[in-house]
């Protein structure tokens, strides 16, 4: 089992609220990613970072943030959340850029009603 | 722009028998990795074998190996002695210079008892 951890593991929220996706790893990894996931079980990679203080967009736009105060800590926010954005979302961690070897958290799944 | 594709959106194997699923992918790189993940129903994803391509030697690992052709930018992957757990969505990925491995749209596998 990776030690990389997603809270909460489901959400159900009306819309508009707020809401921020708990990711945290405990291998020291410095890159780190969120992808969604659609119905049809396609991933998309919407952020990403190589480290503290550093976030990149990825290939899906997205209308989330995130940030990266702490190696450890990865968390993605939806600042008024919309039925859009029901998805299951996958966060993840390498130890290294180049190698891509993923470590995958067990997955958000947000449903906005 | 690197491409994977999985052909096969599902399919089925019997129990103890084996079953390939067909992954190619379009680069015009000449150092990379490839890899295929395994997520079950609700489960973490997680990485199944992993090939970098200056290796001609197919990977293996235990009940899965693969069959990596790089003239032909092919990469299956083969489970032997199908159970039960291998039951998931397989996904087959590229990591190239760009850093973010970029994901097929996955094989459903059923096990049928």
């Amino acid at each position: 089992e990776a030690d990389i951890y997603q809270t909460p593991r489901y959400l159900v929220i009306g819309t508009g609220k707020k809401i921020t996706l708990e990711c945290s790893q405990t291998m020291g990894h410095d890159k780190m990613y969120w992808y969604q996931q659609d119905p049809g079980m396609e991933l998309h990679l919407i952020h990403y970072s190589y480290g503290v203080n550093s976030t990149e967009k990825g290939d899906l736009s997205s209308e989330s943030t995130v940030s990266r105060i702490r190696t450890e800590h990865f968390p993605l926010t939806l600042e008024s959340a919309r039925p859009s954005h029901t998805s299951q979302y996958l966060c993840a961690s390498s130890e290294r850029v180049g190698d891509e070897k993923l470590f995958f958290g067990s997955g958000t799944q947000l449903s906005v009603l | 722009a690197q491409t994977v594709t999985q052909s096969q959106p599902e399919m089925s194997v019997q129990e103890a028998e084996t079953v390939t699923l067909s992954c190619t992918y379009d680069t015009s790189e000449s150092d990379y990795y490839l890899f295929w993940y395994k997520q079950p129903p609700s489960r973490q994803m997680i990485l199944v074998i992993r090939q970098e391509a200056y290796k001609q030697q197919n990977a293996t690992e235990n009940r899965f190996s693969v069959n990596f052709q790089k003239a032909a930018k092919s990469f299956s992957l083969k489970i032997s002695d199908s159970q039960l757990g291998d039951a998931a969505m397989y996904f087959c990925a590229y990591g190239g210079s760009q850093g973010n491995l970029i994901f097929g749209k996955g094989t459903k596998l059923s096990v049928k008892p």
